[in-house]
């Protein structure tokens, strides 16, 4: 069975502080893939990154960093200089490798409150 | 270019009554998505199509619910006859599906807020 853990259900920081949002991924496919999806206030989500289980490289865009570790089955994320337009709930997602009813499975969210 | 497209943003209705949503995903995508939101549950997958077909519909909840693509510009979902506890929020998504795997992003639409009273 997959399964995607987001242990933090709420996370506040002031401005400028650095955030990192934690996700614990289970699954039994060797071949599978990782996405992080924004949540804003308007309510629609927003796709940020894909990883596949074969590129443990950590990526940089801008203020936003991932660190995927196999050996710890991690996907994290983190926000450097946060500010308060990535106030937000932040979605871990984790889909198999295979098969025509494979299905993305999501974890239940981080509520990130960036204050001013 | 348009995004994913939802109607209605916001429905209220009373138990009993049926319910439709519908949804325009993006042009030239051959998958479609519904998942609804709700705080005890999070995020499910309900149903997704592939070139207009159900490939899984697992997530449904229970028979009031059905879910149909009738081309590849338009879906529905209609619950019948509602219940309170169908309140949430549900969500479009579509993608371009590359073979059997589903390692594709999703664009979502901006959801159907859904209270049954």
């Amino acid at each position: 069975a997959q399964k995607v853990t987001q242990a933090q259900t709420e996370i506040s920081v002031v401005e400028k502080e650095d955030v990192t949002l934690d996700c614990v991924y289970e699954t039994r496919d060797t071949t599978y893939y990782l996405f992080w999806y924004k949540q804003p206030p308007s309510g629609e989500l927003v796709f940020l990154i894909r990883r596949n289980s074969f590129d443990e490289q950590n990526e940089i865009s801008g203020r936003y960093s991932w660190n995927f570790q196999k050996s710890t089955s991690s996907f994290n994320f983190t926000i450097t200089a946060s500010q308060v337009v990535d106030s937000a709930v932040y979605f871990c997602a984790l889909s198999g490798g295979g098969g025509a009813t494979n299905k993305l499975i999501f974890g239940t969210g981080t509520l990130l409150a960036v204050q001013p | 270019d348009a995004g994913v497209i939802q109607s209605p943003r916001h429905e209220v209705t009373e138990m009993g009554q049926e319910v439709t949503l519908r949804c325009k995903p993006i042009s030239g995508h051959n998958s479609l998505f519904w998942y609804r939101q709700t705080m005890m549950r999070g995020l499910e997958l309900l149903i997704y199509f592939n070139n207009n077909v159900p490939i899984d519909d697992s997530g449904m909840p229970e028979d009031r619910f059905s879910a149909k693509m009738p081309n590849a510009s338009f879906s529905t979902l209609k619950i019948q006859p509602s219940e309170p506890r169908d309140s949430a929020v549900y969500f479009c998504a579509s993608s371009h599906r590359r073979g059997g795997s589903l390692n594709e992003k999703l664009f979502f639409g901006s959801g159907t807020q859904l209270s049954v009273l």
